[in-house]
Order: C-alpha cells, then structure tokens, then sequence
C-alpha cells in the first residue's frame, strides 16, 4: 500500500523555537494532505488542509501563524509549529491520499513534539 | 454538526473473548465511515471502512463492523481477541475517500491474559 513518512519521528525543543515537521508521500503525489493533532489520551483534531500549490485551509480556532503549512510539491507538506511553547507539545499526524483513484487517505507515524 | 461518538473510553476483555467497540456518528449526508487502530507511539492504520453495499464490512485482523443507518451506528467487533489487539481504536466520518476525517475520542482496548 501506498506510504506517508514523517519526519522526525520525535523532537525536542526550546520555548520560543521553531519546529518543521515534514510529510512525505513516497510513492504516489498527493494534492492534498491533512495534518492533525493529538493531545494525551484524547482524539485527532484537524489542524488544516496543505493543498499543494497554493494556501492551507485550517479549521477554525487554529493560529495560521503559529502552524505553518507548505505544501511546495507533489509529495511533500511541511508544518512548522513557531515559536513553540509547552503548550505546544502534542503528536501531530499527517496524512496524504492518492488522488488518482479514490483512495482512502494514508497517514503517517507521527511526530512526537515536546516543548521544555 | 458533525460528530462522532465512542461512549466507551476504555474496554477490557479477556483474550480469547469477544469485542464489540460502539460508535455512533452524526452527520448530514451519507459518510464514509472508518474504523482505525493506533498502536502505541504509531501512527494509524485503517481497519475497515464502508460507504455503501454490505452493511457488514470485514477488514483486517479478524475485525468487522456493522452500519445500522437506523441508530446512526457503526459498531467494531471481533469474534475472538488476541493480545496483540491491545490499542487505541478509532471510529471516524468523512464525506468521501480523500477527504478530511472527523474522528471519535477513541477507545481503549485491554486484554486480559
């Protein structure tokens, strides 16, 4: 089946840093990929839409820019968290879907983030 | 609105038992309804999915799933649970394949041995 990557897989920071977080769609192009968020023992939130060429969509309550999106190509979106702050730190999964064929959507491993 | 319900938060069944993980959803038209398994530190991996046809979806790992369009429901189960099904579960609505998913809080699978 088709795979995302993420990477890193976990990263540490300091307050007021930035993180880039990329997702990658190795063996197919994706037009469109979506990056969630998951805080301890709850669900995955949509953050945004990475649309490939042209502006993220995001859901409403989060900070464009604070979360970065680019989607510069076929294969690759990239979510940067600026600034970051503790209350940053969560898992944040990408996911991709092949639009060739009605694909179901195919998501990464995910990107542990923790903000000291 | 859209929403997806699992009023289970945790679940503990003893190996060799059965599963049922309940799921409800609200939304306006016809979903796509998807259960997913996250294991811990992993990313997801999708177990079944429906849209149309068969109301009884099989999927991987022994697992099935029901949609009952009159008590908006789309209920997980497993005739028999190995140790290895211990994980998070789940349940989720989109409105098409490639579109983004609106997920339930999850539940928490344990097994007994």
């Amino acid at each position: 089946g088709a795979v995302v990557s993420q990477h890193p897989s976990r990263v540490i920071c300091k307050s007021g840093t930035s993180v880039k977080i990329e997702c990658r769609s190795l063996d197919f192009q994706a037009t469109t990929m979506f990056w969630y968020r998951q805080f301890p023992k709850k669900s995955l939130m949509l953050m945004a839409t990475s649309n490939e060429g042209s502006k993220a969509t995001y859901e409403q309550g989060v900070e464009k820019d604070k979360f970065l999106i680019n989607h510069a190509s076929l294969t690759l979106s990239t979510l940067t968290v600026t600034s970051a702050h503790p209350e940053d730190s969560s898992f944040y999964i990408c996911s991709a879907s092949n639009p060739t064929g009605g694909d179901i959507q195919y998501f990464g491993a995910g990107t542990r983030l923790s903000v000291l | 609105a859209q929403s997806v319900t699992q009023p289970d938060i945790h679940i503990t069944v003893s190996e060799g038992a059965s599963l049922e993980l309940r799921c409800n959803y609200s939304y306006g038209a016809t979903p796509y309804l998807f259960w997913y398994v996250q294991s811990p530190g992993q990313g997801l991996q999708l177990l079944l999915k429906y849209f149309s046809g068969d109301t009884l979806v099989q999927g991987i790992k022994g697992f099935e799933a029901e949609f009952k369009r009159s008590q908006s429901s789309f209920n997980l189960r497993k005739p028999s649970v190995h140790w290895s099904d211990a994980a998070e579960y789940f349940c989720a609505v989109g409105a098409a394949l490639d579109d983004k998913i609106i997920f339930g809080k999850g539940t928490r699978l344990h097994i007994l041995p």
